[in-house]
């Protein structure tokens, strides 16, 4: 099994309509990250929690939330999704010595 | 914040010649700095990685080097093979917030038999 778990793989949905994105890990990492990854803009960061009780935005949060159900489980919502927000999402964990895994990646496509 | 570039954004080598992908970053405090390849369909892998207080580290057919004082690191591939063929991207992160990561935009490696 896959040490970081995403679902659902491929999403397609309508512009205004709310998504959630899971993101589980086995991984026991306190450390967890969600990704955009867009052709030739490399993976942007959207928001991080460095444990249970902590969430930061990152660079590009605007439109997003995320909620962090527990140590493995963390989340991304898109609460009305909008075309441009059609990606490639990654979740991640990383060790504390910084080192990351990433999951297999989210298409999502909004129409 | 930091930034970081990353060049060339498409690179073709013939099988078994050397590959070499040149990231320059902005922020000093930056100290962690990772290599991922991605292939299609596929998340990042770490394939190496380097602190500021080396300035290489080989791992068989990858090494990868840091100047500080320039802020540029380089991924060096040596007798490429077509299963090398991926997206590489570099990445810089800070002491205080390892794991939280400023990319590169990828570099599309082809090997060519």
């Amino acid at each position: 099994d896959a040490d970081v778990t995403q679902t659902p793989r491929n999403r397609i949905t309508k512009t205004g309509k709310r998504i959630m994105l899971e993101c589980s890990q086995t991984k026991g990492h306190d450390r967890m990250y969600w990704y955009r990854q867009d052709p030739g803009l490399g993976l942007r960061l959207i928001y991080y929690s460095f444990d249970v009780k902590d969430i930061n935005k990152g660079e590009i949060s605007d439109g997003y939330s995320v909620s962090r159900q527990a140590q493995a489980k963390f989340s991304l919502s898109l609460e009305s999704a909008i075309p441009n927000q059609t990606a490639l999402y990654f979740c991640a964990t990383s060790a504390l010595n910084g080192e990351a895994f990433f999951g297999q990646g989210t298409r999502l496509t909004v129409v | 914040g930091e930034n970081v570039e990353q060049h060339p954004s498409t690179l073709s080598v013939q099988e078994g010649d050397s590959a070499v992908i040149k990231c320059t970053y902005s922020d000093s405090a930056s100290n962690y700095f990772p290599w991922y390849k991605q292939e299609l369909g596929k998340g990042p892998q770490l394939i190496i990685d380097i602190r500021s207080n080396v300035g290489e580290k080989k791992d068989q057919r990858i090494a990868v080097t840091l100047n500080k004082t320039a802020k540029h690191f380089s991924l060096h591939i040596t007798e490429t093979q077509p299963e090398d063929s991926a997206v590489y991207f570099c990445a810089a992160s800070p002491r205080d917030s390892w794991g939280k990561f400023q990319f590169g935009a990828g570099t599309q490696v082809v090997v060519t038999p």
